[in-house]
């Protein structure tokens, strides 16, 4: 069974550019989270999809969105990038949404805003 | 706000001895604790989760204890090993909000030989 994957692996961009970053949960699963991994600051929550639908999101600006395909593959949009926008991004797939059930992680794209 | 707390932020053991690392989190309903490991460079994976109905969890050299009353739950990593050595998160599903996970800030399990 393939795991969460996740595009690109890096990325580089520079101060007020867009990004959108790409992932693809395991078959079968049909939540998707995304987490910001900054350095020494753990995993920020970001955005959680279920089902096609924005469910709930974290303390982030609205220039990040996101959003939910058919097929449950997810996009994660960055507008008018900021210096402290260089992070990992890790995204999860989850089986439901709607039950206890455990996260499984893509293997994250690293962003770097210069 | 729903907050995780973990400790220490690093820590640093002989090949053999016992780890423990602590999180203690703020919703008393909360019902689900997972603790993942992040090998440098590598995805976070889950290497044991518990409920809230058990106080005690064991896989092998690993075990999660939680205290429901005092809201902390630990991670116990027995006959460490060098390739232990990793970040371990702890996360804590607050009641509002449904499979969401709210993590600490990690602890660097340093395992030297």
């Amino acid at each position: 069974e393939a795991g969460v994957t996740q595009s690109p692996t890096h990325l580089i961009k520079t101060r007020g550019q867009q990004v959108t970053l790409r992932c693809s949960p395991i078959s079968g699963h049909t939540s998707v989270y995304w987490y910001q991994q900054a350095l020494g600051l753990g995993l920020q929550f970001l955005l959680w999809y279920d089902e096609g639908e924005e469910r709930n999101r974290g303390n982030f600006p609205p220039r990040f969105s996101g959003r939910q395909f058919p097929n449950y593959s997810s996009e994660l949009n960055v507008n008018a990038l900021e210096l402290e926008d260089s992070a990992l991004y890790l995204c999860a797939s989850i089986l439901s949404g709607r039950a206890v059930n455990t996260q499984y992680f893509g293997p994250g794209t690293r962003l770097t805003v210069l | 706000g729903e907050n995780v707390e973990q400790h220490p932020s690093t820590l640093s053991v002989q090949e053999g001895d016992s780890a423990v690392i602590k999180c203690t989190y703020s919703d008393s309903a909360s019902n689900y604790f997972p603790w993942y490991k992040q090998e440098l460079g590598k995805r976070p994976q889950l290497i044991i989760d518990i409920r809230s109905n058990v106080g005690e969890k064991k896989d092998q050299r690993i075990a999660v204890t939680l205290n429901k009353t005092a809201k902390h739950f630990s991670l116990h990593i027995t006959e460490t090993q060098p390739e232990d050595s990793a970040v371990y998160f702890c996360a804590a599903r607050f009641s509002s909000g449904y499979s969401t996970l709210t993590f600490g800030k990690g602890t660097m399990l340093l395992v030297s030989p």
